[in-house]
């Protein structure tokens, strides 16, 4: 199987809190899962990606979890601004092959 | 640097018309994708090349064609557009051997076919 399954579709969260968007992904030859945040009239642009050999990946604000016995990674926004209102899509795929599977995005809006 | 350029923006098509989208990059990327957003969908692999000269199919390619004559561009052709090709084309593009890059999208095309 090839699918990557995102949840939720759609996240409204507070300024200041933490936006949380789930992945579960069936193939378990993947091993490699970016995340990509896309800007309204944009396309998507490499936000943070990690690898399996690791459970946490850290970027600013920005946060991987991975879980690999469970098949489930999730992106974490902490102090979530309304800059950070976009389009989430998380991926799934094979190192050196060339294409990965995309979730079907979370639109996040964050209030003022 | 330009990334990847996309052409045209938008574009309006009755049904039957075809049309050919661009797709140039700049970044000396081996590989070219092209992909279609639909709402609740995600992004869905239309057509992919890995090289010069060379192009195989995706997860929906029925109804398009593509060409990668030149490294730098790949081209994305509907020969009898239809309703359900109503979509935002992205092309994206990427190294061959850094996948911590990932990929370089361009920012759309937007087709309606009335």
């Amino acid at each position: 199987q090839q699918q990557v399954k995102q949840s939720p579709q759609s996240l409204i969260v507070q300024k200041g809190g933490i936006s949380i968007i789930n992945c579960a992904y069936e193939n378990t030859a993947f091993d490699y899962f970016p995340w990509y945040q896309q800007f309204p009239g944009k396309g998507p642009a490499l936000l943070i990606a990690i690898r399996p050999d690791v459970s946490e990946k850290k970027e600013g604000r920005f946060t991987i979890s991975f879980n690999k016995s469970a098949k489930q990674f999730s992106l974490h926004i902490m102090d979530s601004q309304p800059g950070d209102s976009a389009t989430y899509f998380c991926a799934g795929g094979v190192s050196g092959t060339y294409k990965y599977i995309f979730g079907t995005g979370t639109r996040l809006k964050v209030l003022a | 640097n330009a990334g990847v350029t996309q052409t045209p923006k938008f574009r309006v098509l009755k049904t039957g018309q075809s049309m050919t989208l661009l797709c140039a990059q700049d970044m000396n990327h081996e590989y070219m994708y092209w992909y279609r957003q639909d709402p609740g969908m995600g992004l869905r692999l239309i057509h992919y090349s890995v090289g010069e000269g060379t192009t195989a199919k995706g997860e929906v390619p029925d109804g398009y064609n593509v060409s990668r004559l030149k490294k730098q561009n790949f081209l994305l052709g509907l020969e009898s557009a239809a309703p359900s090709q109503t979509s935002v084309y992205f092309c994206a593009s990427s190294y061959r051997d850094r996948p911590n890059y990932g990929y370089t999208f361009g920012s759309g095309t937007r087709l309606t076919v009335v």
